[in-house]
């Protein structure tokens, strides 16, 4: 059974700073690889899906890479801004992208 | 578009009451789920479905019943409400071409059981 695990489960940090979120997953027979964003009281937003052929995905600010091999996958965010304070989810399959396992998240905090 | 709409969006049930979520999502997904999410236990997924008149179970189905009549729609049943279903439900869907399953959510449907 996948278990998808992330650490830490709070993160606080200055604007402008660089920083890595950590996602590991215990099957390394993975399908895919998601990352959400969730802003309270809302639904996930969808940010990056890395297939298991691909290491990374590129999305403006947002880098994500996927190493199987290792079990971890990580979400790099560039210059953070205040605006990119929410909780981070990973979500992993080893199946159709309907059946994800997730993570509990880490609440990102990004002060001025 | 409007994605994946849920309704209704907060109820309050009665212990033994039953009810049912509605999910319509209207990008022509194939597939669909539905997630409850609690507190330091993250999503777990409760039923998916593969295509109208396909589905199947979760982690935590125990308690909770779905049909697909329709590629748009995906009711989740609670049949006997209980506290324990005290939770915040989420609907999903995605493609799922070939691996490229990019999963999108609605906003949500919040449920108090007492």
């Amino acid at each position: 059974k996948q278990e998808v695990t992330q650490i830490p489960a709070a993160l606080s940090v200055p604007e402008g700073e660089n920083l890595v979120l950590n996602c590991s997953f215990t099957d390394s027979a993975i399908y895919n690889l998601q990352w959400f964003r969730q802003d309270p009281g809302k639904g996930l937003t969808s940010l990056l899906l890395i297939q298991s052929s691909q290491r990374e995905q590129t999305s403006g600010r947002l880098n994500a890479s996927l190493d199987k091999s290792s079990g971890r996958s990580t979400l790099y965010i560039a210059a953070s801004q205040p605006g990119d304070s929410a909780t981070y989810l990973c979500g992993g399959s080893t199946g159709t992208a309907s059946k994800l396992t997730f993570g509990t998240g880490t609440r990102l905090q990004v002060t001025l | 578009n409007a994605g994946v709409t849920q309704t209704p969006k907060f109820q309050v049930l009665k212990t033994g009451q039953s009810m049912t979520l509605q999910c319509a999502q209207d990008m022509n997904h194939e597939y669909m789920s539905w997630y409850r999410q609690d507190p330091g236990m993250g999503l777990r997924l409760i039923h998916y479905s593969v295509g109208a008149g396909i589905t199947d179970q979760g982690e935590v189905p125990n308690g909770y019943n779905v049909s697909r009549s329709t590629t748009e729609d995906f009711p989740l049943r609670l049949l006997s409400a209980a506290p324990s279903q005290t939770s915040v439900y989420f609907c999903a869907s995605s493609y799922d071409g070939g691996g490229a399953g990019e999963l999108f959510f609605g906003e949500g449907s919040r449920l108090t059981v007492l």
